[in-house]
Formats: structure tokens, C-alpha cells, sequence
């Protein structure tokens, strides 16, 4: 059974730095990686999608980068802003069958 | 307007009531899912439907029945609620093995 891990659980940092969240998965055989953004008591918006043929995707400041065979994504932000405060999720697609997610990273960016 | 929406996005209701949330999509995706989210539990499946004939049960399925009316519609039935089906309630649509978009979420409690 698919398994995915992120880490920090919680993470503070001030505002302009750049920050790195972390998202591990069990199973290799994966078909592609989401990363999502979940405002509190919101629904869930979709940053950016990695097939499982792709090392890396990038929208505006952030960066998304998946190595399939050691099971690790890394999702990169830049120049970090109060608004990017969230509860950053982490979800891999191993067919159709819908996603299995991390519990995610509670992100704080202090003005 | 919104490509998922989800009615109600707020329900009460009792102990041994039946109770439906629906789905609707204009996304002209094939595949539509139900997740819920808990507190420390992150997201899980609890079904998904590949096209109107094809329904199938994801992790959490037990206590949970579902009607995919037409390829944009995809209905949630409890059929007697329990107080641990409280919980955040998530639509999602893709097209094959591609990015899922969720729609706003229904917050459920069962008293």
C-alpha cells in the first residue's frame, strides 16, 4: 500500500525566504505527483502536476522537483510572501485510482 | 464559474438520517472521486467512476454508496449517517492520468 510522508509537518520561516517542503513516497511505481495548496476550511488548489517521466516543473516562484526511483518530490518556493501561507499537500498517482496524500505541510511566512 | 461544485458546502444533520451530496463538473472529464478529510488523517478515496457504467470503491468505502448520474454528475450517499462521517467532503475530476481539480468541499456533521 502506497504510503506518503512530508516533512516538516509545520514550518515557519520570515518573509523573502526561500524554503524547500519535502514528500517521500513508498512505492516507486507511481504515474504522477501533484502538489496542492489548502487554505484553512477551503478546498484544494492544484499548483503543479509532475508526470512520471518528467525530473521537474515550474510555475512563477515555485518549483517542483520528483525523483521516482529514491520515492522524494520537492517542492521549492522563492522569495516567500505572507500569501503563501497555507497547508501545502502532496499526492501521487500510482493508475486511475485516485490519489494518496500526505498530510501535509502548515505553512507560516511572517511578515 | 467554478469547473467542480459541490451542494451543500454545509450540512447538519442526525444520527441514522440518509444523506446525499452531489457533484457537478464542466470540465468534460471522464473521472470524477470523493475523498474525505479528517484532522491528523489527511484525504482518502472513498470512490471514484471512470465513466457512468464504471463505479469503484476506494479505501474508505464501507457506510458510503455512490450514482454517477451522467458523466458530469457524481452523487455521495450516506445512507445512515454516523457521527464519524463527520468530515470534510471533496469532489474531483480528471481526464486520464492526468491533474485532478477539486471542487470546494462539503463540511458534513453528524450529531
Amino acid at each position: 500500500k502506497q504510503e506518503v510522508t512530508q516533512i516538516p509537518a509545520a514550518l515557519s520561516v520570515p518573509e523573502g525566504e526561500n524554503l524547500v517542503l519535502n514528500c517521500s513516497f513508498t512505492d516507486s511505481a507511481i504515474y504522477n505527483l501533484q502538489w496542492f495548496r489548502q487554505d484553512p476550511g477551503k478546498g484544494l488548489t492544484s499548483l503543479l502536476l509532475i508526470q512520471s517521466s518528467q525530473r521537474e516543473q515550474t510555475s512563477g516562484r515555485l518549483n517542483a522537483s520528483l525523483d521516482k526511483s529514491s520515492g522524494r518530490s520537492t517542492l521549492y518556493i522563492a522569495a516567500s510572501q505572507p500569501g503563501d501561507s497555507a497547508t501545502y499537500l502532496c499526492a501521487v498517482a500510482g493508475g486511475a485510482d485516485g490519489l494518496t496524500f500526505g498530510k501535509g505541510t502548515h505553512l507560516i511566512i511572517q511578515p | 464559474d467554478a469547473d467542480v461544485t459541490q451542494t451543500p458546502r454545509n450540512r447538519i444533520t442526525k444520527t441514522g438520517k440518509r444523506i446525499m451530496l452531489e457533484c457537478s463538473q464542466t470540465k468534460g472529464h471522464d473521472r470524477m472521486y470523493w475523498y474525505r478529510q479528517d484532522p491528523g488523517l489527511g484525504l482518502r478515496l472513498i470512490y471514484y467512476s471512470f465513466d457512468v457504467k464504471d463505479i469503484n470503491k476506494g479505501e474508505i468505502s464501507d457506510g458510503y454508496s455512490v450514482s454517477r448520474q451522467a458523466q458530469a454528475k457524481f452523487s455521495l450517499s450516506l445512507e445512515s449517517a454516523i457521527p464519524n462521517q463527520t468530515a470534510l467532503y471533496f469532489c474531483a475530476t480528471s481526464d486520464w492520468g492526468g491533474e485532478q481539480f477539486f471542487g470546494p468541499g462539503t463540511r458534513l456533521t453528524v450529531l
